[in-house]
């Protein structure tokens, strides 16, 4: 069965420093994404930064990149020059392929500081 | 493209009360998806569809119906209100099983 664990309740980051939210995942399917969301206080999801399990390389998008490290089973969103628009809960998703389901992390409320 | 858009945005209903939670999507996504989101919790599964006239259920479906005509319309039924069920709907919508899925803005329901 797949499992998304998200150790860190809530993190509280100066602004333009980078910041490291975790996720680390279990599954025995050979084959899966790994999906990162935001979501601001006013409550809509946002997709962030996709990584699939067969990637050579760390998935980047724009400020947002994916530390993929596939025999820890973790999956790292780095935030680099962080700003007070991050402020938001982050979630970790994944999907085993063929099987409908994303099963989501409980989440990181990441809090910038000016 | 307005992308995937729900209706209401907020609604209170009585225990037992019906009500019909609305979704579109305008991107000619065949999958679609209904999670709730329950306080200090991630999103789970309600129901999902790979396309028009197929539905299937998710981790939580009791208490929940869903269909599907049309591509755009994911409409979620709620037919005997009940406390447990007061939370977030979100409707999402994906290309395909394995991209990244567009999400609604979510409508906030409170059973009481």
């Amino acid at each position: 069965a797949q499992k998304i664990t998200q150790t860190q309740p809530g993190m509280f980051v100066q602004e333009k420093e980078a910041v490291t939210l975790d996720c680390t995942y279990d599954t025995s399917d050979p084959s899966y994404g790994l999906f990162w969301y935001k979501q601001p206080s006013s409550g809509e999801m946002i997709f962030l930064i996709y990584q699939g399990s067969y990637d050579q390389q760390n998935a980047t998008e724009g400020r947002y990149s994916l530390n993929f490290q596939k025999a820890r089973k973790s999956a790292n969103l780095v935030i680099s020059a962080s700003q007070l628009g991050d402020s938001a809960m982050y979630f970790c998703a994944m999907r085993e392929f063929g099987n409908e389901k994303l099963t989501f992390g409980t989440g990181t409320r990441l809090t910038i500081i000016p | 493209n307005a992308g995937v858009t729900q209706t209401p945005k907020f609604r209170i209903l009585k225990i037992g009360q019906s009500m019909t939670l609305q979704c579109t999507q305008d991107m000619n996504h065949n999958y679609m998806y209904w999670y709730r989101q329950d306080p200090g919790m991630g999103l789970k599964l309600i129901y999902y569809s790979v396309g028009a006239g197929i539905t299937d259920k998710g981790e939580v479906p009791n208490g929940y119906n869903v269909s599907r005509s049309t591509t755009e319309d994911f409409p979620l039924r709620l037919e005997l209100a009940a406390p447990s069920q007061t939370s977030v709907y979100f409707c999402a919508s994906s290309y395909k099983l394995v991209h990244e899925q567009y999400f609604g803005p979510g409508t906030r329901l409170t059973v009481t």
